[in-house]
């Protein structure tokens, strides 16, 4: 069964620090996988996707993501985090059968101290 | 364009009541999908539509139906709410052999 792991329930960085959320997925062919960030009261906007080529995407906002298939993750990068970034971030998986289906894992928080 | 809509934002329902949530989309999307999501838990298929007329469960059905007689709208329905399907539920909309989901802004329910 396809299952999406983050490993990390919150994480703190300082403003200006690099930033790595973890990201784990479970799937038996190769996968579609996403990236999304969700701000507090918000609906979910997405950062970034995966679906084949280059292992290193980029997204909106200045992240990036690299897709490594031997250690089934898909990590999602930051050189130097900003306050606005503080919100929720979700990882997800698209299944490729009939209808679309997404997993999505359980979120990292993100804190930015000034 | 006004993308993925849902109404209403909030309410509040006494255990036993029914409501339905309303979903529209005016991008001409093939799939709609009904999520929820609970702290710690992330978001979970209720269930999904390929196409209009169409539906098909997700991961946590129990409870809950759906119809999409339009294109453009999907409803989700509550018969009987109980306090556990208190949660937000977000709405959203993939186009055809696209796997980009486009949210709406979420209804908050509470099943007192």
């Amino acid at each position: 069964a396809q299952s999406v792991t983050q490993p990390d329930i919150h994480i703190t960085v300082s403003e200006g620090a690099s930033l790595e959320l973890r990201c784990n997925y479970s799937y038996g062919a190769t996968p579609y996988l996403f990236w999304y960030v969700q701000s507090p009261g918000q609906g979910l906007q997405l950062l970034l996707k995966y679906f084949s080529g280059d292992t290193l995407v980029q997204g909106i906002k200045g992240f990036e993501a690299e897709f490594k298939r031997s250690q089934s993750s898909f990590n999602l990068r930051k050189p130097s985090v900003h306050w606005s970034d503080a919100a929720e971030y979700f990882c997800a998986v698209g299944a490729g059968n009939t209808g679309n289906q997404f997993y999505f894992g359980t979120g990292t928080s993100l804190t930015v101290i000034p | 364009n006004a993308g993925v809509t849902q109404t209403p934002k909030f309410r509040v329902l006494k255990t036993g009541q029914s409501m339905t949530l309303l979903c529209a989309q005016d991008m001409n999307h093939e799939y709609m999908y009904w999520y929820r999501q609970d702290p710690g838990m992330g978001l979970r298929l209720i269930h999904y539509s390929v196409g209009e007329g169409t539906t098909a469960k997700g991961e946590v059905p129990d409870g809950y139906n759906v119809s999409r007689l339009k294109k453009q709208n999907f409803l989700l329905g509550l018969e009987s709410a109980a306090p556990s399907q208190t949660s937000v539920y977000f709405c959203a909309s993939t186009p055809h052999l696209s796997y980009e989901q486009y949210f709406g802004p979420g209804t908050r329910l509470t099943v007192t």
